[in-house]
């Protein structure tokens, strides 16, 4: 499928495991964001990547890790899942020259996490 | 680091009406201030950007107003629809490549 997916779109796991969330996007984009979302708090940039194995913290890294060793895809893993981490996740990525717009953003359908 | 400061959190409007958000921000030396639209159960979408060079921008019933002085920029829906039932997110430019949103606005259109 063209465009930005994520998998899985909905996951419950418990305290303590380990979840990997998927991105894969067909565009060549350079840039992936992962986010995520929580009422009151909009959407909080997790980490970045500017480029295959070029990666950078955002606002909210604590307990999460990322690679990117293809353009194409930028997992998202919590090494050790805790109940505050329960959210929405949106995978995002943006070209070089994006569009008309210069800076767009292609968001992802999202993934739901649960953390019991 | 940058904050966006985004209100209000809900809004009810009758079908017809003029719905109107607002967001302020921090200092930013880059120049793109977009806001975003997410329907239930979707990503968010780009729904209209501008670039504070022109204080106004305007596609279709969507304007975005720009006052680069008082650093805010607002939003507003002409002849709001119910199809317009969406979260609204505002974003100012952290980096020429990172954005920070704002907390979203729930708006909800009445028939």
């Amino acid at each position: 499928d063209a465009g930005i997916t994520q998998s899985p779109r909905y996951k419950i796991t418990e305290t303590g495991r380990q979840v990997t969330l998927m991105c894969h996007q067909t565009w060549s984009h350079s840039y992936m964001f992962w986010y995520r979302q929580d009422l009151g708090h909009g959407l909080r940039l997790i980490y970045y990547s500017a480029a295959a194995d070029i990666t950078d913290k955002g606002e909210v890294p604590d307990g999460y890790v990322v690679s990117r060793s293809k353009t194409e895809n930028f997992p998202l893993t919590l090494e050790s899942a805790t109940r505050s981490q329960t959210s929405v996740y949106f995978c995002a990525s943006m070209g070089l020259q994006s569009t008309l717009y210069g800076n767009e953003q292609f968001f992802g359908p999202g993934t739901r996490l649960t953390v019991l | 680091q940058q904050q966006v400061k985004q209100s209000p959190q809900s809004l009810i409007v009758q079908k017809g009406g003029i719905s109107i958000i607002n967001c302020a921000y921090e200092n930013t030396a880059f120049d793109y201030f977009p806001w975003y639209q997410q329907f239930p159960g979707k990503g968010p979408a780009l729904l209209i950007a501008i670039r504070p060079d022109v204080s106004e921008k305007k596609e279709g019933r969507f304007t975005i107003s720009f006052n680069k002085s008082a650093k805010q920029f607002s939003l507003h829906i002409m002849d709001s629809q119910p199809g317009d039932s969406a979260t609204y997110f505002c974003a100012a430019p952290r980096t020429a490549s990172k954005l920070t949103f704002g907390t979203g606005t729930r708006l909800q259109v009445t028939l």
